[in-house]
Protein backbone atom coordinates (compact mmCIF):
# COMPACT_ATOMS: atom_id res chain seq x y z
CA UNK A 1 0.00 0.00 0.00
CA UNK A 2 1.45 3.49 -1.13
CA UNK A 3 0.64 5.62 1.42
CA UNK A 4 2.42 8.46 -0.42
CA UNK A 5 2.46 8.94 -4.67
CA UNK A 6 3.63 10.86 -7.20
CA UNK A 7 1.96 9.73 -10.45
CA UNK A 8 4.28 11.52 -12.96
CA UNK A 9 7.18 9.57 -13.37
CA UNK A 10 8.63 12.11 -15.53
CA UNK A 11 8.19 16.05 -16.48
CA UNK A 12 10.04 18.12 -19.23
CA UNK A 13 9.41 21.78 -19.09
CA UNK A 14 11.46 24.68 -20.99
CA UNK A 15 13.95 26.63 -19.54
CA UNK A 16 11.85 29.74 -18.01
CA UNK A 17 8.75 28.17 -17.54
CA UNK A 18 6.59 26.60 -14.64
CA UNK A 19 7.13 23.23 -13.52
CA UNK A 20 4.99 22.14 -11.71
CA UNK A 21 5.45 18.55 -9.58
CA UNK A 22 2.42 16.62 -7.89
CA UNK A 23 2.02 14.54 -5.31
CA UNK A 24 -0.84 12.53 -3.35
CA UNK A 25 -1.30 10.96 -0.02
CA UNK A 26 -3.74 8.90 1.73
CA UNK A 27 -2.95 8.67 5.36
CA UNK A 28 -4.29 11.68 7.37
CA UNK A 29 -2.09 11.48 10.28
CA UNK A 30 1.02 12.92 7.82
CA UNK A 31 1.40 16.41 9.84
CA UNK A 32 4.44 17.50 7.73
CA UNK A 33 5.27 17.18 3.96
CA UNK A 34 8.69 17.56 2.85
CA UNK A 35 10.31 18.30 -1.03
CA UNK A 36 14.11 16.50 -1.36
CA UNK A 37 15.93 17.15 -4.86
CA UNK A 38 18.25 13.79 -6.11
CA UNK A 39 20.54 14.14 -8.45
CA UNK A 40 22.16 10.92 -9.41
CA UNK A 41 24.48 8.64 -7.60
CA UNK A 42 23.97 11.09 -4.35
CA UNK A 43 22.10 11.59 -1.66
CA UNK A 44 18.82 13.40 -1.22
CA UNK A 45 19.00 17.28 -0.38
CA UNK A 46 16.34 19.21 1.56
CA UNK A 47 13.97 21.71 -1.41
CA UNK A 48 11.39 22.84 0.87
CA UNK A 49 8.32 21.80 3.09
CA UNK A 50 5.13 22.60 4.72
CA UNK A 51 3.22 21.26 7.74
CA UNK A 52 0.04 20.53 7.81
CA UNK A 53 -1.23 23.01 9.31
CA UNK A 54 -0.49 25.55 6.53
CA UNK A 55 -1.93 25.79 2.87
CA UNK A 56 1.62 27.33 1.20
CA UNK A 57 4.97 27.92 1.88
CA UNK A 58 7.16 29.86 -0.73
CA UNK A 59 11.13 29.73 -0.62
CA UNK A 60 11.99 31.94 -3.31
CA UNK A 61 11.29 29.89 -6.85
CA UNK A 62 9.88 27.01 -4.95
CA UNK A 63 6.74 27.30 -3.53
CA UNK A 64 4.56 24.14 -2.13
CA UNK A 65 0.97 24.06 -1.62
CA UNK A 66 -0.36 21.81 0.57
CA UNK A 67 -4.52 20.67 0.11
CA UNK A 68 -5.45 18.75 2.81
CA UNK A 69 -8.94 18.05 2.07
CA UNK A 70 -7.63 16.33 -1.24
CA UNK A 71 -4.54 14.89 0.21
CA UNK A 72 -2.70 16.45 -2.30
CA UNK A 73 0.83 18.80 -2.54
CA UNK A 74 2.73 20.15 -5.68
CA UNK A 75 5.83 21.81 -6.28
CA UNK A 76 5.49 24.80 -7.97
CA UNK A 77 9.37 26.49 -9.34
CA UNK A 78 9.04 29.10 -11.44
CA UNK A 79 11.25 30.14 -13.30
CA UNK A 80 12.75 26.48 -13.89
CA UNK A 81 16.34 26.42 -14.82
CA UNK A 82 18.46 23.83 -16.74
CA UNK A 83 19.69 23.15 -13.39
CA UNK A 84 16.70 22.00 -11.70
CA UNK A 85 16.96 18.84 -13.85
CA UNK A 86 16.86 16.04 -11.01
CA UNK A 87 14.47 14.09 -9.46
CA UNK A 88 12.11 15.08 -7.14
CA UNK A 89 10.65 12.82 -4.07
CA UNK A 90 8.12 14.11 -2.12
CA UNK A 91 8.22 13.01 1.41
CA UNK A 92 5.68 13.02 4.50
CA UNK A 93 6.25 12.62 7.67
CA UNK A 94 3.45 10.92 11.05
CA UNK A 95 3.49 12.71 14.33
CA UNK A 96 5.23 9.89 15.62
CA UNK A 97 8.14 10.26 14.97
CA UNK A 98 11.23 11.68 11.96
CA UNK A 99 10.34 8.33 9.86
CA UNK A 100 9.79 9.77 6.01
CA UNK A 101 8.02 7.99 3.66
CA UNK A 102 8.81 8.86 0.25
CA UNK A 103 6.96 8.96 -2.95
CA UNK A 104 8.43 7.17 -6.19
CA UNK A 105 9.93 10.70 -7.51
CA UNK A 106 9.68 12.61 -10.63
CA UNK A 107 12.26 13.46 -12.94
CA UNK A 108 12.16 16.58 -13.93
CA UNK A 109 14.09 17.60 -17.07
CA UNK A 110 14.70 21.47 -17.92
CA UNK A 111 15.48 21.81 -21.46
CA UNK A 112 17.26 25.14 -22.34
CA UNK B 1 26.30 22.77 10.00
CA UNK B 2 24.45 18.99 10.12
CA UNK B 3 27.11 17.48 7.65
CA UNK B 4 26.59 13.57 7.04
CA UNK B 5 29.18 11.45 5.86
CA UNK B 6 28.79 8.22 4.00
CA UNK B 7 31.74 6.14 3.43
CA UNK B 8 32.20 4.20 0.47
CA UNK B 9 30.83 6.01 -1.93
CA UNK B 10 30.94 2.77 -3.88
CA UNK B 11 32.02 -0.60 -3.59
CA UNK B 12 32.34 -3.84 -5.75
CA UNK B 13 32.38 -6.67 -3.97
CA UNK B 14 32.40 -10.56 -4.93
CA UNK B 15 29.19 -12.74 -4.20
CA UNK B 16 29.45 -14.10 -0.72
CA UNK B 17 31.61 -11.40 0.90
CA UNK B 18 30.18 -8.86 3.36
CA UNK B 19 30.29 -4.98 3.05
CA UNK B 20 30.55 -2.32 5.60
CA UNK B 21 28.85 0.84 4.80
CA UNK B 22 29.74 3.93 7.19
CA UNK B 23 27.45 7.13 8.24
CA UNK B 24 28.64 9.70 10.25
CA UNK B 25 27.18 12.99 11.53
CA UNK B 26 30.25 15.09 11.13
CA UNK B 27 28.98 18.48 13.11
CA UNK B 28 25.68 17.22 15.56
CA UNK B 29 25.12 14.40 17.27
CA UNK B 30 22.58 11.88 15.63
CA UNK B 31 20.20 10.39 17.99
CA UNK B 32 18.04 8.12 15.29
CA UNK B 33 19.85 6.89 11.95
CA UNK B 34 17.50 5.41 8.98
CA UNK B 35 19.09 3.00 6.34
CA UNK B 36 17.08 3.15 2.92
CA UNK B 37 17.55 1.49 0.02
CA UNK B 38 16.67 2.55 -4.00
CA UNK B 39 16.35 0.06 -6.70
CA UNK B 40 16.95 1.49 -10.24
CA UNK B 41 13.91 4.03 -11.25
CA UNK B 42 12.31 3.21 -7.80
CA UNK B 43 11.90 5.47 -4.69
CA UNK B 44 14.00 5.42 -1.46
CA UNK B 45 13.02 2.55 0.87
CA UNK B 46 13.27 2.45 4.33
CA UNK B 47 15.38 -0.68 5.37
CA UNK B 48 15.83 -0.04 9.51
CA UNK B 49 15.40 2.67 11.89
CA UNK B 50 18.61 3.07 14.88
CA UNK B 51 18.88 4.58 17.67
CA UNK B 52 21.93 5.20 19.58
CA UNK B 53 22.31 2.22 21.71
CA UNK B 54 19.92 -0.14 21.13
CA UNK B 55 18.88 -2.46 18.51
CA UNK B 56 17.86 -1.26 15.02
CA UNK B 57 13.79 -1.81 13.96
CA UNK B 58 13.32 -3.08 10.56
CA UNK B 59 11.32 -2.81 8.29
CA UNK B 60 8.82 -5.40 6.94
CA UNK B 61 10.78 -7.91 4.62
CA UNK B 62 14.17 -6.46 5.62
CA UNK B 63 16.19 -9.34 6.40
CA UNK B 64 17.87 -8.31 9.95
CA UNK B 65 20.37 -11.04 9.79
CA UNK B 66 21.70 -10.13 6.19
CA UNK B 67 21.28 -6.27 7.02
CA UNK B 68 23.28 -6.00 10.36
CA UNK B 69 23.46 -2.53 11.53
CA UNK B 70 24.81 -0.85 14.48
CA UNK B 71 24.65 2.33 16.26
CA UNK B 72 27.48 2.51 18.57
CA UNK B 73 27.62 6.14 19.14
CA UNK B 74 25.70 9.41 18.46
CA UNK B 75 28.04 10.27 15.55
CA UNK B 76 28.33 6.53 14.48
CA UNK B 77 25.70 3.87 12.46
CA UNK B 78 26.99 1.02 9.78
CA UNK B 79 25.60 -1.43 7.43
CA UNK B 80 27.04 -4.31 7.21
CA UNK B 81 25.68 -6.16 4.24
CA UNK B 82 26.61 -10.08 4.98
CA UNK B 83 26.96 -12.53 2.72
CA UNK B 84 26.33 -10.26 -0.28
CA UNK B 85 24.66 -11.40 -3.42
CA UNK B 86 24.04 -9.67 -6.66
CA UNK B 87 20.13 -9.07 -6.06
CA UNK B 88 21.89 -7.16 -2.96
CA UNK B 89 23.16 -4.70 -5.48
CA UNK B 90 21.90 -1.41 -4.90
CA UNK B 91 22.12 2.58 -3.54
CA UNK B 92 22.65 2.87 -0.30
CA UNK B 93 21.37 6.08 1.98
CA UNK B 94 21.85 6.96 5.25
CA UNK B 95 19.93 9.73 7.18
CA UNK B 96 20.43 11.00 10.39
CA UNK B 97 18.38 13.21 12.61
CA UNK B 98 17.23 15.44 14.50
CA UNK B 99 18.91 18.18 13.22
CA UNK B 100 16.38 20.84 13.30
CA UNK B 101 13.07 21.57 11.28
CA UNK B 102 13.17 19.48 8.47
CA UNK B 103 14.48 16.12 11.28
CA UNK B 104 16.94 14.65 8.64
CA UNK B 105 20.46 15.51 6.54
CA UNK B 106 21.19 12.39 4.12
CA UNK B 107 24.34 11.36 3.33
CA UNK B 108 25.88 10.99 -0.17
CA UNK B 109 24.84 7.18 -0.58
CA UNK B 110 26.82 3.87 -1.26
CA UNK B 111 26.60 2.63 -4.73
CA UNK B 112 27.00 -1.25 -4.14
CA UNK B 113 28.07 -4.00 -6.73
CA UNK B 114 27.74 -7.53 -6.16
CA UNK B 115 29.49 -9.40 -8.94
Amino acid sequence: DQQVKQNSPSLSVQEGRISILNCDYTNSMFDYFLWYKKYPAEGPTFLISISSIKDKNEDGRFTVFLNKSAKHLSLHIVPSQPGDSAVYFCAARGNAGNMLTFGGGTRLMVKP
Amino acid sequence: GAVVSQHPSWVICKSGTSVKIECRSLDFQATTMFWYRQFPKQSLMLMATSNEGSKATYEQGVEKDKFLINHASLTLSTLTVTSAHPEDSSFYICSAGPTGPYGYTFGSGTRLTVV
